[in-house]
């Protein structure tokens, strides 16, 4: 079956550190892979995409990495800040046209000061 | 640029009752879709329209959910009649195109429905 994960519910860092968050899929090809971040009571907002033939992608303190043998991406956050704290999803097109997006669980990310 | 916008931001029902959701995407944006995100989970395709035109409700329950986007701008959803499972942030976004695994979606605030 089709699945998208993320590997944690939720994830405690200490103000400063690198979040590295994980998006895994299974039985999905997907040609662009899309980082949202969502804060509480409101919609999510787009970050970051990645096409299938990047490697990595980076703005500013964010970076992510697509590796389409391990169908997973990585979503790093350096230095992070209290700020940063909110929850992170991974959405991909199944279609490949812009069709029949699926997100991921998210992961809540805490910045600790 | 004026946001997605939704309203009402609440609404708390009893079930069996009906409630309908209204959406006003970014102007100019051919693509709107409507999400269902249950609490601590992440958002769940309900419909895509592009255009007017439907192109995608498989996981839309169509005995008692239907939408609809008159002359290709504003959207409406409905939930008739609702259940208690139905509780849940309706979310609305839209983007340029929708043609595309690469466009960036916009979403509106959302409205967060109880079902009592």
């Amino acid at each position: 079956s089709q699945k998208i994960e993320q590997n944690s519910e939720a994830l405690n860092i200490q103000e400063g550190k690198t979040a590295t968050l994980t998006c895994n899929y299974t039985n999905y090809s997907p040609a662009y892979l899309q980082w949202y971040r969502q804060d509480p009571g409101r919609g999510p907002v787009f970050l970051l995409l990645i096409r299938e033939n990047e490697k990595e992608k980076r703005k500013e303190r964010l970076k992510v990495t697509f590796d389409t043998t391990l169908k997973q991406s990585l979503f790093h956050i350096t230095a992070s800040q209290p700020a940063d704290s909110a929850t992170y999803l991974c959405a991909l097109d199944k279609t490949g046209y812009g069709q029949n997006f699926v997100f991921g669980p998210g992961t809540r990310l805490s910045v600790l000061p | 640029e004026a946001g997605v916008a939704q309203s009402p931001r609440y609404k708390i029902i009893e079930k069996r009752q009906s409630v309908a959701f209204w959406c006003n995407p970014i102007s100019g944006h051919a693509t709107l879709y409507w999400y269902q995100q249950i609490l601590g989970q992440g958002p769940k395709l309900l419909i895509q329209f592009q255009n007017n035109g439907v192109v995608d409700d498989s996981q839309l329950p169509k005995d008692r959910f239907s939408a609809e986007r008159l002359k290709g701008v504003d959207s409406t959803l409905k939930i008739q009649p609702a259940k208690l499972e139905d509780s849940a942030v309706y979310l609305c976004a839209s983007s340029l195109f929708g043609t595309s695994g690469g466009e960036t979606q916009y979403f509106g605030p959302g409205t967060r429905l109880l079902v009592l």
